[in-house]
């Protein structure tokens, strides 16, 4: 069976402090991957998704970046967090060898609060 | 540009009745539609997925319907039980490039015992 990762769980960070939150999915290959931000009164949006190592497309102008160095892990990073990054930060998973194209399976997500 | 609205953002139900969570779309040339569920701090899990040529889908006291002409989706739960409160989030899926996701809001059920 598939499962996701994410760490970590929660995180605090001053303004202006650099980012990295990691996503790992175990028990397919090539999966499609994707970076959502669920903000305070602001449904899920979009940030980057990934259909390969290295291929990453953002949906959004922002003080973020995403990279794919594995086939199942993709990192979402800033150089210098602002409070607008506040958030819950969720990490999914599509296709890949399960066969499971359609559908969309989230991670436990991560709640970044910027200070 | 697409953009997907859900009434009511929140709804309280004693239990055993059973409820309907509307989903509505701007843009009809999706690929799919998918309900999921969050519990509060937590990820989402998925429900259920419709697809663009179907009407319905139903898992269990859940079933999902699609009217994609009409820009519009339904949740109904039957028989709703105190674990049923969560928020319910709609989804669809672009028809063109890319595989993204347009959220709703969602709606927050709370179903007293």
């Amino acid at each position: 069976s598939q499962t996701i990762h994410q760490w970590p769980a929660t995180l605090v960070q001053p303004v202006g402090s650099p980012l990295s939150l990691e996503c790992t999915v175990e028990g397919t290959s090539n999966p499609n991957l994707y970076w959502y931000r669920q903000a305070a009164g602001r449904g899920l949006q979009l940030l980057f998704y990934s259909v390969g190592i290295g291929q990453i497309s953002s949906e959004v102008p922002q003080n973020l970046s995403a990279s794919r160095p594995q086939d199942r892990q993709f990192i979402l990073s800033s150089k210098k967090l602002l409070l607008s990054d506040s958030g819950f930060y969720l990490c999914a998973w599509s296709g890949g060898t399960s066969g499971r194209r359609e559908t969309q399976y989230f991670g436990p997500g991560t709640r970044l609060l910027v200070l | 540009k697409q953009e997907v609205t859900q009434i009511p953002a929140a709804l309280s139900v004693p239990e055993g009745e059973n409820l309907v969570l509307n989903c509505s779309f701007t843009d009809s040339a999706i690929y799919n539609l998918q309900w999921f569920r969050q519990d509060p701090g937590k990820g989402l899990t998925s429900l259920l997925l419709i697809q663009s040529s179907q009407r319905e889908q139903t898992s269990g006291r859940l079933n999902a319907s699609l009217d994609k002409s009409s820009g519009r989706s339904t949740l109904y739960i039957a028989a709703s039980q105190p674990g049923d409160s969560a928020t319910y989030l709609c989804a669809v899926r672009r028809a063109q490039a890319g595989t993204a996701l347009i959220f709703g809001k969602g709606t927050t059920l709370s179903v007293s015992s």
